[in-house]
């Protein structure tokens, strides 16, 4: 059973617009989530993260917002940039110190000119 | 940043031969270095975490002797894919934990592609 599920395998949206990305979870235990990007043939490079006692963080273009009691989070980009596109990750983790990360399977972002 | 290097990049080994992986923090010390594997349209899967000296702790499923971790020192950790067989054929990714952090962030290596014939 997933633990983190990301329901949308592909989006797609035109460059300029907003990009929303979205996570579920299961485990209530989980308190620390991040996101990664991914481009082909490279490993994921750290986006942002977010703390369960926040709901929401801010970077730049890049906006996440946490959800608990809904176990849900999101990722927006405003605006969207061709560069963006991607496989983007939601990981999560029970313990704010420790070793395991759960990831969900991913959704591929295409930013169309 | 910090940056995280594998080498090879790729690699393209016999069934039975065996494939050594080496992942490296080039601008800071590693205590935790994590292995993960992909496959094809497929999440990140956790093989195993190592700490620099200390055994590597695998996760369900994952044969520790048939994928050997060794942690050797704070920048460097390899990971040794033993007699390959075609269903080993996969992106193995590296990430490192820095020694001194605020956050419990993770560095990722550009990924490993073994395909084994």
């Amino acid at each position: 059973d997933q633990q983190v599920k990301q329901n949308s395998p592909s989006l797609s949206v035109q460059e300029g617009r907003i990009s929303i990305l979205n996570c579920d979870y299961t485990n209530s235990m989980f308190d620390y989530f991040l996101w990664y990007k991914k481009y082909p043939a490279e490993g994921p490079t750290f986006l942002i993260s977010i703390s369960s006692i926040k709901d929401k963080n801010e970077d730049g273009r890049f906006t996440v917002f946490l959800n608990k009691s809904a176990k849900h989070l999101s990722l927006h980009i405003v605006p969207s940039q061709p560069g963006d596109s991607a496989v983007y990750f939601c990981a999560a983790s029970a313990d704010h110190y420790g070793q395991n990360f759960v990831f969900g399977p991913g959704t591929r972002l295409s930013v169309l000119p | 940043g910090a940056v995280v290097s594998q080498h090879p990049s790729w690699v393209i080994c016999k069934s039975g031969t065996s494939v050594k992986i080496e992942c490296r923090s080039l601008d800071f010390q590693a205590t935790t270095m994590f292995w993960y594997r992909q496959f094809p349209k497929q999440s990140l899967m956790l093989m195993a975490t190592s700490n620099e000296g200390s055994k590597a702790t695998y996760e369900q499923g994952v044969e520790k002797d048939k994928f050997l971790i060794n942690h050797a020192s704070l920048t460097l950790s390899t990971l040794t894919v033993t007699s390959a067989h075609p269903e080993d054929s996969s992106f193995y990714i590296c990430s490192a934990r820095p020694r001194v952090r605020t956050y419990n962030e993770q560095f990722f290596g550009p990924g490993t592609r073994l395909t084994v014939l």
